[in-house]
C-alpha cells in the first residue's frame, strides 16, 4: 500500500450505532488530519495531530472522537450521530504541521450516511 | 471571520485557456494552495504560492498578490480530464488551512 488509505470506503449507520473510521499513511509523515466534506461547502478541518499529539481544538461535537495511536494511524470514533453528519470524511497527512509549504496528501475518504 | 471566495462553476472549451480566481480574507498568511478534486476522488495538490508572482508548472500556473488578497489558477490547453473541482486554500497564522468551497470546472468538446 502506498499513500493514504481509509477504511471503510462507505458506511451506513443508525443514530444509535457506534462505528470507527480508520486512516493509515505510508509516507512517513508526522502530521495527520480529519476533514469533513459536505456538498458545495468548504472542507471543514476537524482534528489535527502532530507527532501523535492533538494540536487543534476546533469546535467539533463530542460525538466525534479522534485517536492517534502512532504517527501512521488515525481513527475517528463515531457515536450517536445525527443525519446532518452525513458527509465525506477525508483523512490527510503532511510531512509536518505548520510547515508552510507542506502539501497535504489525502485519502479516498469514507462516504458516511446516517439514517 | 475568515473567508475564501471562488466561483462556484465555470465552463470552458477543450484546448482553450481558463482562469479560476480566488480572493481571501484570513488571520495572517503563510501560503496559498490549489488542489484538484475529481468527482468521487480525493483532492490532489497542484501548487503553492507564498511570494507574489507567478508559479508555472506545465499547463498549470498559479499567481498570487498578497496585497490584494488574490490568487488565480491558470489552466492552458484544456483537456477533458481537467474537468474537476479546483480548491483554493490559505494557511493562516495558526497554520490552519482555510478552504474555499471549490470551483467546478466543466470542459466541453
Amino acid at each position: 500500500e502506498t499513500g493514504v488509505t481509509q477504511t471503510p470506503r462507505h458506511l451506513v449507520m443508525g443514530m444509535t450505532n457506534k462505528k470507527s473510521l480508520k486512516c493509515e499513511q505510508h509516507l512517513g509523515h508526522n502530521a495527520m488530519y480529519w476533514y469533513k466534506q459536505s456538498a458545495k461547502k468548504p472542507l471543514e478541518l476537524m482534528f489535527v495531530y502532530s507527532l501523535e499529539e492533538r494540536v487543534e481544538n476546533n469546535s467539533v461535537p463530542s460525538r466525534f472522537s479522534p485517536e492517534c495511536p502512532n504517527s501512521s494511524h488515525l481513527f475517528l470514533h463515531l457515536h450517536t450521530l445525527q443525519p446532518e453528519d452525513s458527509a465525506l470524511y477525508l483523512c490527510a497527512s503532511s510531512q509536518d504541521w505548520g510547515g508552510g509549504a507542506d502539501e497535504q496528501y489525502f485519502g479516498p475518504g469514507t462516504r458516511l450516511t446516517v439514517t | 471571520g475568515q473567508n475564501i471566495d471562488q466561483p462556484t462553476e465555470m465552463t470552458a472549451t477543450e484546448g482553450a485557456i481558463v482562469q479560476i480566481n480566488c480572493t481571501y480574507q484570513t488571520s495572517g498568511f503563510n501560503g496559498l494552495f490549489w488542489y484538484q478534486q475529481h468527482a468521487g476522488e480525493a483532492p490532489t495538490f497542484l501548487s503553492y504560492n507564498v511570494l507574489d508572482g507567478l508559479e508555472e508548472k506545465g499547463r498549470f500556473s498559479s499567481f498570487l498578490s498578497r496585497s490584494k488578497g488574490y490568487s488565480y489558477l491558470l489552466l492552458k490547453e484544456l483537456q477533458m480530464k481537467d474537468s474537476a473541482s479546483y480548491l483554493c486554500a490559505v494557511e493562516d497564522s495558526n497554520y490552519q488551512l482555510i478552504w474555499g468551497a471549490g470551483t467546478k470546472l466543466i470542459i466541453k468538446p
